[in-house]
């Protein structure tokens, strides 16, 4: 079974500080993905990224940048200089090679506040 | 840019009544699912779709709940008899890539409301 913990639940912040969003992900698989997804006021989805298991390597875009480490079965999310329109629910996503389910976990509330 | 949609954007519905909810995805993708997400919870797995038929669900997914795709285009959730406990925000998404790690594209999701 798999299950994804985003243990923060809500976080505030003010403009300008740097936020970071932990998950903690279970899976028996080795092959897997992970995603980050962000849910702004209007509610839909917004995709941010995929990481596949094989690849460690930190990505860093624009103000986000995300930390995967294996060993702590982790994908952290981390917004730099936070601004207002980052203020949404942010979740973190699992699924295996084999299916196409997404296990997503409960996601972060992030207010960030001007 | 191409996109799933969703019709209707908010449907309101009686208890006990059927329901129907449309999306189309994106015109490229082969597989298709259903998620749901109720008020202020996480999003759950309801189903996904290939070649026609179910490849995955989950224990939300009972006899209630059933899945279509009547043409090309479009891809159906259908709630038989809904209950209070089906009000929740539906998402339909779309992927391209047979294997596990393809992106889903969601729709902008449907508000049901059950009274």
């Amino acid at each position: 079974a798999q299950k994804v913990t985003q243990a923060q639940t809500e976080i505030s912040v003010v403009e300008k500080e740097d936020v970071t969003l932990d998950c903690v992900y279970e899976t028996r698989d080795t092959t897997y993905y992970l995603f980050w997804y962000k849910q702004p006021p209007s509610g839909e989805l917004v995709f941010l990224i995929r990481r596949n298991s094989f690849d460690e390597q930190n990505e860093i875009s624009g103000r986000y940048s995300w930390n995967f480490q294996k060993s702590t079965s982790s994908f952290n999310f981390t917004i730099t200089a936070s601004q207002v329109v980052d203020s949404a629910v942010y979740f973190c996503a699992l699924v295996n090679n084999a299916g196409n389910m997404l296990t997503f976990g409960g996601g972060t509330r992030l207010m960030v506040k001007p | 840019e191409p996109e799933v949609t969703q019709t209707p954007s908010h449907q309101v519905t009686q208890m006990g009544q059927e329901v129907i909810l449309r999306c189309v995805p994106i015109s490229n993708h082969l597989y298709f699912y259903w998620y749901r997400q109720i008020l202020g919870q996480k999003v759950e797995f309801l189903v996904s779709f290939y070649n026609n038929e179910i490849s995955e669900k989950s224990e939300i997914f009972d006899d209630q709940f059933s899945v279509e795709r009547p043409d090309g285009s479009n891809f159906t959730l259908k709630i038989r008899s809904t209950k209070l406990e089906d009000s929740a925000m539906y998402f339909c998404a779309s992927s391209e890539e047979v294997a596990g790690g393809g992106e889903q594209f969601f729709g902008p999701g449907t508000r049901l409301t059950v009274l």
